[in-house]
């Protein structure tokens, strides 16, 4: 019974560079959130994802980020040329049903590190 | 805005003791709350929830509160473990996407 799953757990990059981070949700579930967490702070919320479609990026910033979730395969959260002040945790939740009443469940995070 | 705070940066405890952490909210019509832990280098992991029409709720050593009139939240965990030490944020949806708006979180230390 897989969680679910991010991958890398840490990923170290060069300012400029592009950073690709991947989530696979829980089985059977077909929404992923995606948050950002800075040191000592909480959650904030970036993007909504159903299969193939975005349904909410109110929290993604204007440029450089971008997001996906296809048809086959896990979402992608890319980040383009890289700038330290992108360095931090990157956490995706999944759950099955939409609606605000479903509880989301989280990966284990991706740690950028932004050099 | 919408904004979800609480009230302690830190709680520190004795084995045993109990354990209430304290969250205010802002948005009247929020109507699903979360209480996560968050170790150190993982994810939020649940604990327990509450929905709008809720006072109450129990689950096994947690009980979360919901005053709607003051839009206050908490957490209470009995016998206190050090196991339990770790972050503790709430969390309310937003909208009907499903959003969760965290607070900043509270740490909560257990000392044997």
């Amino acid at each position: 019974n897989a969680g679910v799953m991010q991958n890398p757990r840490h990923l170290v990059r060069r300012r400029g560079q592009e950073a690709r981070l991947r989530c696979s949700p829980m089985k059977g579930h077909s929404h992923v959130y995606w948050y950002r967490q800075l040191p000592e702070e909480g959650l904030k919320f970036m993007v909504y994802l159903q299969k193939e479609n975005i349904i909410d990026e109110s929290g993604m910033p204007k440029e450089r980020f971008s997001a996906e979730f296809p048809k086959e395969g896990p979402s992608i959260l890319r980040i383009q040329q890289v700038v330290r002040g992108d360095s931090a945790a990157y956490f995706c939740a999944s759950c099955g049903l939409a609606g605000s009443q479903e509880t989301q469940y989280f990966g284990p995070g991706t740690r950028l590190l932004v050099l | 805005g919408e904004s979800v705070g609480l009230h302690l940066p830190t709680l520190s405890v004795q084995e045993g003791d109990n354990s209430i952490i304290n969250c205010a909210y802002s948005n009247s019509a929020s109507d699903y709350f979360i209480w996560y832990k968050q170790e150190s280098g993982k994810g939020p992991q649940f604990i327990i929830d509450i929905r709008s029409n809720m006072d109450k709720r129990q689950g096994q050593r947690v009980t979360v509160l919901l005053n709607k009139t003051v839009k206050h939240l908490s957490l209470q965990i009995a016998a206190t473990q050090p196991g339990d030490s770790a972050v503790y944020f709430c969390a309310e949806t937003s909208g009907n996407t499903g959003k969760l708006i965290f607070g900043q979180g509270t740490t909560l230390q257990v000392k044997p």
